[in-house]
């Protein structure tokens, strides 16, 4: 089946830091690839999304690479801001069976200290 | 546009009891689904519908019920809630079931079950 692996954490980083975030996936095919946000106390929100390999999705100075080679989504930012301090989530998505199968990882919650 | 809305927040049940999560979307979105987040697990599918009057079952529906009468609500009922059932439950929507729609989260309704 599928699966989404990527680690739990927490990371924490100093203001300003560089972030990387690693997402490996197993999937039949080509799945689209996404990365949520959860801000505490909220819902997710689609942080950035790509859906054909070599696709580079991008949103608030994050970037994620879909590498069919490697099946990987790692999600990067140059410089962080303590206000991106949440939950991230990295999930692929199928269609199988009639609808459309969303897998996520487990989820790595950033902690950015000033 | 208020998007997609959950009631209650938070709510206390015994187990045994039975109780019914509200979720509304006003986007006029044909699929919705409930999703449930434990710690270390991500996200889990309970229920999804592909529009009104089509629902189907997920991952993990045991114990759940739901139904589709219009466009905008989707219900999720807990028949005799069990402490297992403790978790926080998302309701979510997208455009429609391909597999590169983004889908849009609910703020959550936090569950115990004691």
């Amino acid at each position: 089946g599928n699966s989404v692996t990527q680690m739990e954490g927490p990371v924490t980083l100093s203001e300003e830091a560089f972030l990387t975030i690693n997402c490996t996936y197993t999937a039949t095919g080509y799945p689209s690839l996404f990365w949520y946000v959860q801000y505490p106390g909220e819902g997710l929100q689609l942080l950035l999304k790509a859906t054909k390999a070599d696709d580079k999705g991008s949103n608030k100075g994050f970037e994620a690479t879909y590498r069919k080679e490697t099946t990987s989504f790692h999600l990067e930012k140059g410089s962080v801001q303590v206000s991106d301090s949440a939950v991230y989530f990295c999930a692929l998505s199928r269609w199988s069976g009639g609808y459309q199968k969303v897998t996520f990882g487990i989820g790595t919650k950033l902690q950015v200290i000033p | 546009n208020a998007g997609v809305t959950q009631t209650p927040k938070f709510q206390v049940l015994k187990t045994g009891q039975s109780m019914t999560l509200q979720c509304a979307q006003d986007m006029n979105h044909e699929y919705m689904s409930w999703y449930r987040q434990d710690p270390g697990m991500g996200l889990r599918l309970i229920h999804y519908s592909v529009g009104a009057g089509i629902t189907d079952q997920g991952e993990v529906p045991n114990g759940y019920n739901v139904s589709r009468s219009t466009t905008e609500d989707f219900p999720l009922r807990l028949l005799s809630a069990a402490p297992s059932q403790t978790s926080v439950y998302f309701c979510a929507s997208s455009y429609g079931a391909g597999e590169s729609y983004e889908q849009y989260f609910g703020p959550g309704t936090r569950l115990t079950v004691t």
